[in-house]
């Protein structure tokens, strides 16, 4: 139970170029997910918490209109990155609260992006 | 952003050996979470503590929620090669749905 999808799991675009992600719950239904960006060898540092049916809410030095997040359904959220610069290269990690098992964050497998 | 102080860094252990780490905070949680994060995946919930002075466990990984409400350990018995990856602490304050991550614990497991 509580499994979060990602997709990609890998991803290569050039540099002023979009890139959609897709975070899903498979079998639980999720009013609020998450999206984490993940340095190397580093932790995990919230971007975004996006709530179903209404607008994301960014943390601090996140740019809203640079990582755009659309949450349409109970089980789908989507994270775009708009006019990727190498800098915007990390693992990419969504996780979902799932109120039906623990009510606890399960996380996605992540998405590694990488702009050359 | 808030971070929580998890030590130690990283740890080399035999086989068979016992491991335990701490997180510690400046804030009180309501909530201790350690989680698992195995190379290129996301990380997989282990263990969540609600109360003071809980002690929970899954197999052979045992956590604490500390009475002061600001720190949490967790131990593994009998460590196997599998166990290896990096441990993440997370804490969550009262009436907040974010979670607080600490830098991680990543364990080594020599056969």
């Amino acid at each position: 139970g509580a499994v979060v999808s990602q997709h990609p799991s890998r991803v290569i675009c050039k540099s002023g170029t979009s890139v959609k992600i897709e975070c899903r719950s498979l079998d639980f239904q999720a009013t609020t997910m998450f999206w984490y960006r993940q340095f190397p060898k580093q932790s995990l540092m919230l971007m975004a918490t996006s709530n179903e049916g209404s607008k994301a809410t960014y943390e601090q030095g996140v740019e809203k209109d640079k990582f755009l997040i659309n949450h349409a359904s109970l089980t789908l959220s989507t994270l775009t990155v708009t006019s990727a610069h190498p800098e915007d290269s990390s693992f990419y990690i969504c996780s979902a609260r799932a109120e039906r098992f623990s009510g606890e964050q399960y996380f996605g497998p992540g998405t590694r992006l990488t702009v050359t | 952003g808030q971070q929580l102080n998890q030590s130690p860094q990283s740890m080399f252990i035999q086989e068979g050996e016992d491991v335990s780490m701490n997180c510690t905070s400046s804030s009180i949680f309501n909530t201790w979470l350690w989680y698992k994060q195995d190379p290129g995946e996301g990380p997989v919930l282990l263990i969540a503590l609600y109360k003071a002075g809980e002690l929970t466990s899954n197999g052979r990984l045992t956590a604490q929620f500390g009475i002061t409400r600001k720190d949490s350990f967790l131990n593994i018995s009998a460590s196997i090669p599998s166990d290896v990856g990096i441990y993440f602490c997370a804490g969550r304050e009262g009436g907040s749905e974010k979670l607080v991550f600490g830098k991680g614990t990543k364990l080594t497991v020599n056969p």
